[in-house]
């Protein structure tokens, strides 16, 4: 059973641009969760779409968006990039809410 | 108050040794509890799932849940070098669908 993909693994951009992460949840499974981890503020919830419906948002600034597809996959799109947002972005899947949450390899982001 | 808070650490414990993780956590109503390995630079690994009060045994891993007392724990018998890694206290309070609350993690060395 495949896991969950996100692609691509690293990402180097510079100051201003915008860059969009995608996640391949594991089939069957229609929640998926998006996460900035950092070392300075840890795992840092972004939102989490099911259904195609955003259903929860963290506390980020609107430079921060996703979307999910009918098969399930989702994007998140940053936009405007600033330094701040180098990170690890996580994509978690589950099969619901309030299930198990899986996650993929992430995608490692440098801004320049 | 922070939702999950994890005893700092760092934790060290020699090979075979029994390895003692805590979390608390602030909100009463939540529902489920997950406990992650994460090795450095890698995405978090779903290890243990707990959903009612007592012990669930998985291996040499042991996850217990006190809700009165708003507490989780993850013990690791005869641990390992190889469980060398941060460990990770997730809550899903329901209320909030998928949304998970990470502690800030343990970080665990077991020498040899």
């Amino acid at each position: 059973k495949a896991g969950v993909t996100q692609t691509p693994r690293y990402l180097i951009k510079t100051r201003g641009q915008q860059v969009t992460l995608s996640c391949s949840p594991i089939s069957g499974h229609r929640s998926v969760s998006w996460y900035q981890q950092t070392p300075g503020q840890g795992l840092q919830f972004l939102f989490e779409y099911f259904s195609e419906t955003q259903r929860n948002k963290g506390n980020f600034p609107g430079r921060f968006s996703g979307r999910q597809f009918s098969n399930s996959r989702s994007e998140m799109n940053v936009s405007t990039l600033e330094l701040g947002d180098s990170a690890l972005y996580l994509c978690a899947s589950s099969l619901r809410s309030n299930t198990e949450a899986f996650f993929g390899q992430g995608t490692r982001l440098t801004v320049v | 108050q922070k939702e999950v808070e994890q005893n700092s650490g760092p934790l060290s414990v020699p090979e075979g040794a029994i390895a003692s993780l805590n979390c608390t956590y602030s909100d009463r109503g939540s529902q489920s509890f997950f406990w992650y390995r994460q090795y450095s630079g890698k995405s978090p690994e779903l290890i243990m799932s707990i959903y009612s009060n007592g012990d669930k045994e998985d291996g040499r891993f042991t996850a217990q849940l006190n809700k009165a007392s708003q507490y989780v724990s993850l013990l690791i018998r005869d641990s390992q070098p190889s469980d060398s890694a941060t460990y990770l206290c997730a809550v899903n309070r329901g209320s909030t669908l998928g949304r998970l609350y990470f502690g800030r993690g343990t970080q665990l060395t077991v020498w040899p």
